[in-house]
């Protein structure tokens, strides 16, 4: 079945760049979606990418898909310590309204 | 977006009992979601709440223990029932609005249940 693999952790020191990768099976997969989720929140939708994409920026935020490799990836420039959450990696296939989320990397962010 | 919230935001409650959580949007949207979050975990789809039909739920789960209502298009409810512990989790509330062709999702707060 459709599976979304996400290392669980990642630290890096303010101001440095985070890069948070994911991988997925479904190769039908139409929308990849990167969420955040802070400690004791819902989860906030950061950014999504159309598979017909290869990259999608967003202020702070990089988003690389290789679609042969089913490879997707957030990168985080400058990062702050307001960004150390949990992040979701999430995909949806065409025609279907499930979203299948990844295990979520915990980002930590050091002064 | 959307704007969702939820209530609780959080409960406690003693095993056998259920507990009805409500999902309101302000706006009006055709598909709903209910998730779950275990502690650790990432998010597990409960079931698909479209207004006007009974509730699709995935493998797992069942509507006698999470019946859903889904009275019009800007609320639900989830309930809980006959609760034991391992039914602690954040339940999420989701909508895909899908307004304009596109295929957001959006989260509710969540409510955190505990289980004793």
């Amino acid at each position: 079945g459709e599976d979304v693999e996400q290392s669980l952790f990642l630290s890096v020191r303010e101001g440095d760049s985070s890069v948070i990768n994911c991988t997925y099976t479904d190769s039908s997969s139409t929308y990849l979606y990167w969420y955040k989720q802070e400690p004791g929140a819902g989860l906030q939708l950061l950014t999504y990418i159309f598979s017909n994409m290869d990259m999608k920026q967003d202020q702070r935020l990089t988003v690389l898909l290789n679609k042969k490799d089913k490879h997707l990836s957030l990168r985080i420039a400058d990062t702050q310590t307001g960004d150390s959450a949990i992040y979701f990696c999430a995909e949806k296939g065409t025609g279907g309204f499930k979203t299948i989320f990844g295990a979520g990397t915990r980002l930590f962010v050091k002064a | 977006s959307a704007v969702i919230s939820q209530k609780p935001s959080r409960d406690i409650c003693q095993r056998g009992t259920s507990l009805t959580i409500q999902c309101q949007v302000d706006s009006q949207v055709t598909m709903m979601f209910w998730y779950r979050q275990q502690p650790g975990q990432s998010l597990t789809l409960i079931a698909t709440a479209n207004q006007g039909s009974e509730a699709t739920y995935e493998s797992g789960f069942v509507i006698d223990k999470f019946p859903i209502s889904r009275p019009n298009l800007t609320f639900s409810t989830l309930t809980v029932s006959n609760m034991s512990p391992e039914d602690s989790s954040i339940y999420l509330c989701s909508v895909a609005p899908q307004r304009g062709g596109s295929y957001e999702q959006y989260f509710g707060p969540g409510t955190r249940l505990t289980v004793t």
